[in-house]
């Protein structure tokens, strides 16, 4: 595709339920990158993933939080027993690896999450 | 990571330059310079990046000290669709690390 596409925009749900939160980054970018955003901050880390592995997922807060991308394009960042704490922004990233464009990340509008 | 710090916010007027500043005295050799920016309600943009030579794109100029310890983002002539978050950010130049974004310069233009 065009850009990096993310899916919901928007996603209310209520403490304790399992939300998935999908990225569709730019055909042919191996690395993917998973960030959350609170109001008034900058983005944080929370995983990368070169192709079909995760090759550094440090960022994950706990075990409630996991990512996978099966096929090495898109990815899903699922949250189990959400709590009002994990109400962000929610940011991927994709970019090839190598050359030039390994320097440049191109970034979703992101993933709106409100957890009541 | 090796850590940047700018000024919290910053503020211009339309049609002037703006440079704003980001010190990194801890930069080790292997580390580039990036500069990304964020507009309101949007994922953030990749602006430019460098290693020792000063830089320039369509977008705007990276000018970086003799000894790398700072650099400066210059947008040469600023306009309303430039209010931003402007951030500074060290990445190693392996390409296989993740971007550490920290606060960033708010940059507010006036009309």
């Amino acid at each position: 595709g065009a850009g990096v596409s993310q899916t919901p925009s928007n996603k209310v749900t209520e403490k304790g339920k399992y939300v998935e939160l999908r990225c569709d980054p730019i055909s042919g970018h191996t690395a993917l990158y998973w960030y959350r955003q609170s109001l008034g901050q900058g983005p944080e880390f929370l995983i990368y993933f070169q192709g079909t592995g995760a090759a550094d997922d440090s960022g994950l807060p706990n075990d409630r939080f996991f990512a996978v991308r099966p096929e090495g394009s898109v990815s899903t960042l699922k949250i189990q027993r959400t709590e009002r704490g994990d109400s962000a922004v929610y940011l991927c990233a994709s970019s090839p690896t190598g050359g030039f464009g390994a320097n440049v990340l191109t970034f979703g509008a992101g993933s709106r999450l409100t957890v009541l | 990571d090796a850590k940047t710090t700018q000024p919290n916010s910053m503020e211009s007027n339309e049609e002037e330059p703006v440079h704003l500043p980001c010190n990194h005295s801890t930069i080790s050799g292997t580390d580039y310079i990036h500069w990304y920016r964020q507009l309101p309600s949007q994922g953030p943009e990749y602006v430019i990046h460098g290693l020792t030579s000063n830089v320039n794109n369509r977008m705007a100029s990276l000018a970086i000290a003799e000894d790398r310890k700072s650099s400066t983002l210059i947008l040469h002539r600023a306009t309303l669709r430039d209010a931003a978050v402007y951030y500074c950010i060290l990445r190693d130049n392996s390409g296989n690390t993740p971007l550490v974004f920290g606060k960033g310069t708010r940059l507010s233009v006036i009309a």
